[in-house]
This record gives structure tokens, C-alpha cells and sequence, in this order.
């Protein structure tokens, strides 16, 4: 069963707007970690941002932030003020206590527009 | 200083061939990992490793052996190579388990068997 979900496969916007990308995922464990990265046109695997299912408040790592809404199980991913540099593929992925690997969703093209 | 380094980033290689791909992280870290990203860029766990012990086996092939001499190197090797492993290769590690860290990933290895 698909553990994470991304819906968008392609988002645009425009240079210096914010933008949200979409993430659900699915797991019956109450221990689990939510993860984003970033993965430019280079290859690499960037990692952005974590939330803990036990976190009170949402992450945030500079003009990242993480809008966690667990009754929904959703862990969406904000970019605020984006710049051409974010033009990238974005993954998001789980971690449950069941496994120590990952569970990647399929990702999101995002292509920042001048 | 990289943290995860993995050799090399291109390999062209035939059908039938022996390959090995290198993996060494710097961080101290207590766990390794293979992930292959296939053309769709889906990226799915083949191995992990947790201080020298393979922890989890995905349905992998038997082809795929993975070697850690240690808990700094998780090294790939692959017999018989076919069409279907054209893909990229990556290498990550974690501090733990436990523990919710990040992994952090190599620059992947682009595999391409003609």
C-alpha cells in the first residue's frame, strides 16, 4: 500500500510568491517522522526539512516551513518567497517506527517562473 | 567535506557485466542504505545496514549484494547486469535507530547498461 501520496506531479510559480506542495501519507504507528527533499535538475538529494508525529508545532527551516495536520495526515510543504534556485523535483517521505528506511512519495516538479 | 560520498557518478557498462558501486559516509553515522530511483524517478529502498548488519532485504534480485567492511562504507555490487537496472543508485545514511534524524544521501550513481 502507498504510504505517501503527492498529487501534484508539476506546480509553477511565480518568482517571489509562495507555494505549497501537497503531501498525505499513511501509517497506523503513533511514532513517526514526516521528511522533505529537494532533488535539483543536478541529481542530488537534498534533504529540507523534518516533523516528528509527536512535534507540537510545525517546522520550519528558513523559507521552509511545514504545515502538519496529523488528524488529516497531511505534511504539506510551503516555500515562501520563491526563487528560480527552487526549481527542483520535491519528495516527500515517511519514516514509522515499523522500518528505518524511507517511503518516498513520487514527487512534485516545481518550476519557479521569472 | 563530504558527508556521503558514493563512486562513481557514471557507469556505462554491457549487458551480463559485474559492477560495483562504492558508498562512504563521514558522519559517524550507525546506518547505511541503497535506494534505486527508476526512470520515473520513484525512489525505493533496496538496502539498509545498521552498524555492520543488514537489517532489511527488500524483494531485490540476488544479483544485488550489498558489502559493509564497516560501519563508514556500504559498497554495492551487482552480478549479471540486465537492461532493467539502468537507474540511479543512491547511498544514505542515519544516525540510529532509533532516532528520527534525516538521512542524508549521496549524489547518486547513474547506471546505464547497453
Amino acid at each position: 500500500a502507498q504510504k505517501i501520496t503527492q498529487t501534484q506531479p508539476g506546480m509553477f510559480v511565480q518568482e517571489k510568491e509562495a507555494v505549497t506542495l501537497d503531501c498525505t501519507y499513511d501509517t497506523s504507528d503513533p511514532s513517526y517522522g514526516l521528511f522533505w527533499y529537494k532533488q535539483p535538475s543536478s541529481g542530488e538529494m537534498i534533504f529540507l526539512i523534518y516533523q516528528g508525529s509527536y512535534d507540537q508545532q510545525n517546522a520550519t527551516e528558513g523559507r521552509y516551513s511545514l504545515n502538519f495536520q496529523k488528524a488529516r495526515k497531511s505534511a504539506n510543504l510551503v516555500i515562501s518567497a520563491s526563487q528560480l534556485g527552487d526549481s527542483a523535483m520535491y519528495f516527500c517521505a515517511m519514516r514509522d517506527s515499523g522500518a528505518n528506511n524511507l517511503f518516498f512519495g513520487t514527487g512534485t516538479r516545481l518550476t519557479v517562473i521569472p | 567535506d563530504t558527508a556521503v560520498s558514493q563512486t562513481p557518478k557514471y557507469l556505462v557498462t554491457q549487458m551480463g557485466n559485474d559492477k560495483s558501486i562504492k558508498c562512504e559516509q563521514n558522519l559517524g553515522h550507525d546506518t547505511m542504505y541503497w535506494y534505486k530511483q527508476d526512470s520515473k524517478k520513484f525512489l525505493k529502498i533496496m538496502f539498509s545496514y545498521n552498524n555492520k548488519e543488514l537489517i532489511i532485504n527488500e524483494t531485490v534480485p540476488n544479483r544485488f549484494s550489498p558489502k559493509s567492511p564497516d560501519k563508514a562504507h556500504l559498497n554495492l555490487h551487482i552480478n549479471s547486469l540486465e537492461l532493467g537496472d539502468s537507474a540511479v543508485y543512491f547511498c544514505a545514511s542515519s544516525q540510529g535507530p532509533p532516532g528520527p534524524g534525516p538521512q542524508h544521501f549521496g549524489d547518486g550513481t547513474r547506471l546505464s547498461i547497453l
